[in-house]
Formats: structure tokens, sequence, C-alpha cells
């Protein structure tokens, strides 16, 4: 079945390092891809999304391209900052309702 | 404007005791989802409303677990005969009809 696979966390960085938390999916057919992020106490958050092959959503600096050769969704961000520190989760839509991974925890230390 | 509220936050309750979980939707989305959040699963969809259409419900894990969507706005999610493994984070979501799921804060439950 449709499923997502994410790098599991923590990861920690210092602040103004580079992000990359890996994303590959299974699906019988062509899915929208999402990252959704959720800050601490807080409930899950859009953060980007792409609708087709070769689609980049970007939103605050974070950047994924939808690779539909290598199915995957790689979160990216050239310098992140503390704010930044969260849990960011992996999607798919399966039909009409979400398939998450895992969720990876980030943290930012300054 | 608001955005999707649940209540309560928090509900700690004992084991074989039931449950109502309350999930008010931005208004005129017609779309209503329920999620689990649990460590070691992650996010698992439980149950889909659309509309005036019969529910979604394959992601519901067991018949302790019901819903319903009154008047196609509040959505209340019913767990019977609480189990331990039913502590979790439930989380709510609605949409327009095909757009972009907007989450709630959620329902921490504990089952002692």
């Amino acid at each position: 079945g449709d499923s997502v696979t994410q790098m599991e966390g923590p990861v920690t960085l210092s602040e103004e390092a580079f992000l990359t938390i890996n994303c590959t999916y299974t699906a019988t057919g062509y899915p929208s891809l999402f990252w959704y992020v959720q800050y601490p106490g807080e409930g899950l958050q859009l953060l980007l999304k792409a609708t087709k092959a070769d689609d980049k959503g970007s939103n605050k600096g974070f950047e994924a391209t939808y690779r539909k050769e290598t199915t995957s969704f790689h979160l990216e961000k050239g310098s992140v900052q503390v704010s930044d520190s969260a849990v960011y989760f992996c999607a798919q839509n399966s039909g009409y309702a979400l398939n998450f991974g895992k969720g990876t925890s980030l943290l930012v230390t300054p | 404007g608001a955005g999707v509220s649940q209540s309560p936050s928090n509900k700690v309750t004992e084991k074989g005791k039931d449950v109502e979980l309350r999930c008010d939707p931005i208004s005129g989305h017609t779309a209503l989802y329920w999620y689990r959040q649990s460590l070691g699963q992650g996010l698992e969809f439980l149950i889909y409303f659309q509309g005036n259409s019969a529910p979604d419900k394959s992601g519901l894990p067991s018949d302790r677990f019901s819903a319903e969507r009154t008047g196609g706005s509040v959505s209340t999610l019913t767990i019977q005969r609480t189990q331990q493994e039913d502590s979790a984070v439930y989380l709510c979501a609605s949409t327009e009809y095909l757009g972009e799921q907007y989450f709630g804060p959620g329902t921490r439950l504990t089952v002692t």
C-alpha cells in the first residue's frame, strides 16, 4: 500500500547549518506531497506542498522538490534558525486523507 | 478567522471508561478528519466526513471507536471502554472540498 518513510531523528544542528530531512514514498498513483511542521505545544501546520513531478514547494526558506524518478521529497533549508526547532512530517494524500511519515524532530542550538 | 478548535485539550481517564472528544471545524469547511498521533505509530487516519455523505470509517482501529458529525459542523469522537493503548493525541482537521487540511491543536488522551 501507499506509505511514507522519513529519516528518524532527532536531528541536532547548530544555528545557520544546512538542513536536509529525507523523505521517500510509495504510491500506486500520483499523489500530492506535503511537509507539515509541528512547533512545540502547537498543532500541525502545512509548511509546503507539491502536486506533481518536478514541482518545487517552498516556504519560510524551506524547499522540497517532487522527484518521481527517486520517489522522494526531501526537505532542505540553507541556514536553520533556533526558531525552526520542531517536528517535521512528510505526507502524501492517499485518496482524500493524508498518509504521514513518523516525523523527524529537529533541534537547532544557538 | 477562527481555526479548528478541539476540546478538551487534555483528558485523563481510567481504563474501561468512555470518553468523548469534540472538534469544531472552520466555518464553511465541508470535510472533517480525525487522526491519531501516538508514539511508535506516528499519525494515523481514523475517519473522514464529507458533507452529507456516509463517513469513511476505514481507519477506526476497533468497534470501540465511533464518531459523528452533527449538522455538518461539530464532530464528536467517542471511545468506549478505553484501553491504555488508546493513549494518544487525537487531531481533528477540516478542509474545503479537496483543499488544504487545517489541523486543530489536538486532545491529549491519557488512559490510566
